[in-house]
């Protein structure tokens, strides 16, 4: 068990430019969400995967978010014609869902996005 | 609405105890978990209540009471490294829904 990964751990773009996100979830967990944070902020809940069946997506913040996990395993958040509003930390996090009990999420370090 | 209540800030002293309260307000309900972040890191998992009652684990303790709609985390013997902040979230259906953070400032 290597924890959640996420990759970049830092990323720099001027606004109105493309960026994705990859997010490797610890190896056995069927689960996979995806959050936003900003300063002085709880997680902010933006969609989450079973497998590769993206179960909700509605809070995803706009149609410029998009997100996928074409395999089951890791997942990609892209944000298409950033916006400096968009910088924030992207968290992703983990759980096994079996079912009959809330699954407890595990979080990677998290994608700083800085929108200049 | 859905909404979680937890203060912005505790500050304490080391060796101490300190309790930090989250009350809240959802739709759904299935449990209360609490989450510990250092600057820059990510949420780390401490402990989970889906039934009234208190949980330990080590120095950190974590209490539930569904009528009251209330929890706390309790910390004890407090060290420099518990320097953090500390969410409570609601587990809600699918989803985890967080309250505002509190950051815990500790003394020597």
């Amino acid at each position: 068990d290597t924890g959640v990964s996420q990759d970049p751990r830092h990323k720099i773009t001027k606004r109105g430019q493309n960026v994705t996100f990859r997010c490797d979830p610890i190896s056995e967990h069927n689960r996979l969400y995806w959050y936003r944070q900003t300063l002085g902020q709880g997680p902010e809940f933006l969609t989450y995967f079973q497998n590769e069946a993206q179960l909700e997506k509605s809070r995803l913040l706009s149609d410029r978010f998009s997100a996928e996990r074409p395999k089951g395993s890791f997942s990609t958040l892209e944000i298409q014609r950033t916006e400096q509003g968009d910088s924030a930390m992207y968290l992703c996090a983990s759980s096994q869902h079996s079912g009959r009990a809330p699954d407890t999420q595990y979080f990677g370090p998290g994608t700083r996005l800085t929108v200049l | 609405g859905q909404s979680l209540e937890q203060p912005s800030e505790v500050t304490a002293v080391e060796g101490a105890i300190v309790q930090i309260n989250c009350t809240y307000q959802t739709s759904g309900f299935y449990g209360l978990s609490w989450y510990q972040q250092h600057d820059g890191g990510a949420p780390t998992f401490l402990s989970y209540n889906a039934l009234d009652g208190l949980e330990e684990t080590g120095r950190f303790s974590s209490f539930l009471s569904r009528s009251d709609s209330y929890g706390y985390l309790l910390l004890q013997e407090l060290q420099m490294k518990d320097s953090a902040s500390y969410f409570c979230a609601v587990h809600s259906n699918y989803q985890l829904i967080w309250g505002a953070g509190t950051k815990l400032i500790i003394k020597p």
